[in-house]
Formats: structure tokens, sequence, C-alpha cells
């Protein structure tokens, strides 16, 4: 069992789409991140975590402490965004553990 | 500000052959990160350093991967006599401080093993 779940594992919107990934994980954490990669491998830190949440530009991601979850919103979705999204906890424990990504197409 | 970088981008071996894996960390951060990521998977994590200090190897999946930052700047990641199953993405990441800081990651190494 992975110790990060990712769902769904692939989304397909429309341009302009209000788009939710969710990430629930089974470990004790310090910080979550989410991650964007984008074709061709690089990726980008998106945000870091530990309570609330926070907002940058389009994308805004919550995190529930005690229901061990978190959800990485996009407001008007654009092609651009299209990427894998990828929810990273690091543990009490200082492990990282990864999700196995949401891959995001947005069609124009 | 230059990001991580890493070299070589994309490596071909044969099976049985040595790797070197290369990464330039953003300057003046200390910690640095090795990941491997294969096809359709998330990363997973190798090993930790903090400064020139290998805090953590317990991602390491056989002695024959062996990482260094003996400066505290540089990382090489070595696999010794790979095989077919290190196929993967080889991802370095750093950090301005500690290991619960925001990670910048380098575009990562492309390692096929025939």
């Amino acid at each position: 069992k992975n110790e990060v779940e990712q769902s769904p594992q692939n989304l397909t919107a429309q341009e302009e789409e209000f788009i939710t990934i969710n990430c629930s994980y089974s470990v004790g954490i310090s910080a979550l991140h989410w991650l964007q990669q984008h074709p061709g491998g690089g990726i980008v830190s998106l945000f870091m975590l530990s309570s609330g949440k926070k907002k940058h530009g389009r994308l805004i991601a919550t995190i529930n402490i005690q229901e061990k979850h978190s959800s990485l919103h996009i407001t008007a979705s654009h092609p651009r965004d299209s990427a894998v999204y990828i929810c990273a906890v690091r543990s009490t424990g200082n492990q990282f553990y990864f999700g196995t990504g949401t891959s995001l197409t947005v069609i124009p | 500000g230059a990001g991580v970088s890493q070299s070589p981008r994309y490596k071909v071996a044969k099976r049985g052959q040595d790797v070197a894996l290369r990464c330039d960390p953003i300057s003046g951060h200390v910690s640095l990160f090795w990941y491997q990521q294969a096809l359709g998977q998330g990363p997973e994590f190798l090993t930790y350093f903090q400064n020139e200090a290998q805090l953590d190897k317990s991602g390491l999946p056989s002695d024959r991967f062996f990482a260094e930052r003996p400066e505290g700047s540089v990382s090489t990641l070595k696999i010794q006599r790979t095989q077919q199953e290190d196929s993967a993405v080889y991802l370095c990441a750093s950090s301005l401080g500690g290991r619960g800081e925001t990670q910048y990651f380098g575009p990562g190494t492309r390692l096929l093993v025939l």
C-alpha cells in the first residue's frame, strides 16, 4: 500500500474549468508538498503546506491534518496547466513519500 | 540565478557498465537530495546530504549505488555494474536550509540501460 494516494490518476478538462486533485496519506507528516512535472521531466515545487490553505495565482492548496487529506485546486484552467501533479509528504520520521501523480490535460 | 543543473541529460549504458551522474545544486544550498523516478511512477527517495555529510542513504536500492558530495556543493551519484532495472530518471533537488524546506528540482538525468 502506498503511503500517499492521489486521485484521479488521469484528468481531462476543458479550458476554464475548475479542477481539483486530491491527495490522501497514511503517515504522520511534518509537511506536504505539491509538485508540477512537465513533459520532459522538469519538476517545479508549487506549495509546501503544514496547515490551512495557500494560494498562488490560480492555484490553491488546502490541507486537513486531522483527515490526512490535501487538495490542489486550479481555477480557470488553461492548456499550459497540462502537466503531472505530484503530492509528496515529509513524514515525522523525516522520510519523503511521493504519490504516483495525476496527469492533467486541459483542452482548449 | 541558475537553478539546479544535472548532467548528462540522457545516458545510455550497456548492462554492466558503470555510470556517474552529476548534480550542481543552487549555490549556497545546504541540503541535496537524489531521487529515482521510474516510468509512470512518482519519485522515490534515494539519499540526502547536508553539506558534505550523507545523513540518510536509506533509499539506495543496493550497494551498487553510491553518492558523494565531497565539498558540500556538487554531488555525484554513481551506479556500478548497471542493470536494466536501473533505467529511470534520476532527479536531484536542493534546498536552502534543512530537510523540511522547499526543494528545487533539476531537470533529471534519463538513464537507459540496454
